[in-house]
C-alpha cells in the first residue's frame, strides 16, 4: 500500500475558499466511497471533519465539504478562516480491510 | 462523552516490545456500532493506520500489511480497553501513537471520530 498524495501545502486568504486534493489509485480513492478527512493542529490529535467522502460529523462546520473524481478526492474549506491554519490529512479504505493516509497537506490562512 | 486514554511506556529497546493501552470511557469495547484503531504518525512516514479490533458475535481483527507479522491488537473486555503490542522494534517504530475510534456508519466503520491524546514513544538503546 503506498501513501495516498497530498500537496505539501496550500495557502489562501481569509474568506476565499480552498480545496486540498487527495490522489490515490483505482484500488482505494477510486475504488471505495471510504474517504476520510481529518484537521489537526500542532501537538493535537487529529479530528474528524469529512466521512464516507462527502458527510460531515455534527458538530463540524458547513464550510467544510468534500468531494470525489475518479482516483482524486478533494476537501474544500470555504470562507477561509484564521483557526482553519492546520494540517489536513485524508484517508481512504484502501480493500482487505485496511486503510491508507495521504502525506498530509499544511494550511496557511495568509 | 466518549473519551479515550491511552498509557504506556515512552522508551523502547531496539528489538525488544512496543505495549501500549487504550482505555475507553462513555462506549464499549464490545459495541456493534464502533471499531477500535491503532495509528501512529512520525515526520518521515506522516500518519499511518497500524490496525484494528472489534466485535460482530466474534472478535475481529485486522492489519496493516506491511506489520502484520510484528503487530498484535486485543480487546480487554473486563476493563473496557483495547490494547497494541508491536514486536521487534527499530528506530523506525518511533513515532507519536494513537488509539483511536472508528464509528459505524449503515456501511463503513473508517470515519475515526475519537482519538485518544496520543503517546511519543522513541526506540533507542
Amino acid at each position: 500500500q503506498s501513501a495516498l498524495t497530498q500537496p505539501a501545502s496550500v495557502s489562501g486568504s481569509p474568506g476565499q475558499s480552498i480545496t486540498i486534493s487527495c490522489t490515490g489509485t483505482s484500488s482505494d480513492v477510486g475504488g471505495y466511497n471510504y474517504v476520510s478527512w481529518y484537521q489537526q493542529y500542532p501537538g493535537k490529535a487529529p479530528r474528524l471533519i469529512i466521512y464516507e467522502v462527502t458527510k460531515r460529523p455534527s458538530g463540524v462546520s458547513n464550510r467544510f465539504s468534500g468531494s470525489k473524481s475518479g482516483n482524486t478526492a478533494s476537501l474544500t474549506i470555504s470562507g477561509l478562516q484564521t483557526e482553519d491554519e492546520a494540517d489536513y490529512h485524508c484517508c481512504s479504505y484502501a480493500g482487505r480491510s485496511t486503510c491508507v493516509f495521504g502525506g498530509g497537506t499544511k494550511l496557511t490562512v495568509l | 462523552q466518549v473519551q479515550l486514554q491511552q498509557s504506556g511506556p515512552g522508551l523502547v529497546k531496539p528489538s525488544q516490545t512496543l505495549s501500549l493501552t487504550c482505555d475507553i470511557s462513555g462506549d464499549s469495547v464490545s459495541t456493534n456500532s464502533a471499531a477500535w484503531n491503532w495509528i501512529r504518525q512520525s515526520p518521515s512516514r506522516g500518519l499511518e493506520w497500524l490496525g484494528r479490533t472489534y466485535y460482530r458475535s466474534q472478535w475481529y481483527h485486522d492489519y496493516a500489511l506491511s506489520l502484520k507479522s510484528r503487530l498484535t491488537i486485543n480487546p480487554d473486555t473486563s476493563k473496557n480497553q483495547f490494547s497494541l503490542q508491536l514486536n521487534s522494534v527499530t528506530p523506525e517504530d518511533t513515532a507519536v501513537y494513537y488509539c483511536s475510534r472508528g464509528h459505524c456508519s449503515t456501511t463503513s466503520c473508517w470515519g475515526m471520530d475519537i482519538w485518544g491524546q496520543g503517546t511519543t514513544v522513541t526506540v533507542s538503546s
